[in-house]
């Protein structure tokens, strides 16, 4: 069974810190995405950035990037230059082309920006 | 492109009562997805749609219903409500599964209390 692990309930950063968020995932499949998603307090979800397994770099995408570790099954966020704005809550996900578009996600990391 | 629109936003019910709840896909996607997000269980799939068929359950119980139409949009529905049904359900749409963009693009969600 596929499960994703966020083991930070909360988190919190200084503006224009940097802060790593935590995500551990359990497969056996060779071939699968991950995924960040962030969520406001609007609620509405917003991918951040997303990894194919396949590649070996790390993906992205402005102040946003990952660090990948495929043999310990890790994906974890790096925000640097927090802004007010980063402050969400922030959903790890996995999916695997052979249970079709079932994201599976973590229970979330609350992260606060302090001014 | 528009995004994922959801209607209604907000929804009261009381128990013993039914819900639909309408999700229109971004323009070109044709995989709907359905999730319940709750502060004890997190986000957890309901269900997939994609032409107009279920492809893929999460395990919830046969109250929970969906269908999609020739446009794709989707409909879910909640029968026999009970007050664990209370949480925010979320609509997120795709290209059809089989490749590395094949994101989840979430629509704001519909807040439903069950009283």
């Amino acid at each position: 069974a596929q499960t994703v692990t966020q083991s930070q309930p909360e988190m919190s950063v200084q503006e224009a810190e940097t802060v790593t968020l935590s995500c551990t995932y359990d497969t056996s499949e060779s071939d699968y995405y991950l995924f960040w998603y962030k969520q406001p307090p609007s609620r509405q979800m917003i991918l951040v950035i997303r990894q194919e397994a396949y590649k070996q770099q790390n993906a992205t995408e402005n102040r946003f990037s990952v660090n990948f570790q495929k043999a310990a099954k890790s994906f974890s966020l790096k925000i640097s230059d927090s802004q007010l704005g980063d402050a969400a809550m922030y959903f790890c996900a996995y999916r695997t082309p052979n249970t079709g578009n079932q994201f599976y996600f973590g229970t979330g990391t609350s992260l606060t920006v302090i001014p | 492109k528009a995004g994922v629109t959801q209607t209604p936003r907000y929804l009261i019910k009381t128990r013993g009562q039914q819900v639909t709840l309408s999700c229109s896909p971004i323009s070109g996607h044709r995989s709907v997805s359905w999730y319940q997000q709750t502060p004890g269980q997190g986000l957890q799939f309901l269900f997939e749609y994609f032409s107009e068929t279920q492809r893929n359950k999460g395990n919830f119980p046969g109250r929970f219903s969906g269908r999609q139409f020739s446009n794709s949009r989707s409909e879910m529905n909640v029968s026999t409500l009970e007050l664990g049904d209370s949480a925010l359900y979320l609509c997120a749409s795709s290209l059809p599964a089989g490749g590395p963009s094949n994101t989840q693009y979430f629509g704001p969600g519909t807040r439903l209390t069950v009283l």
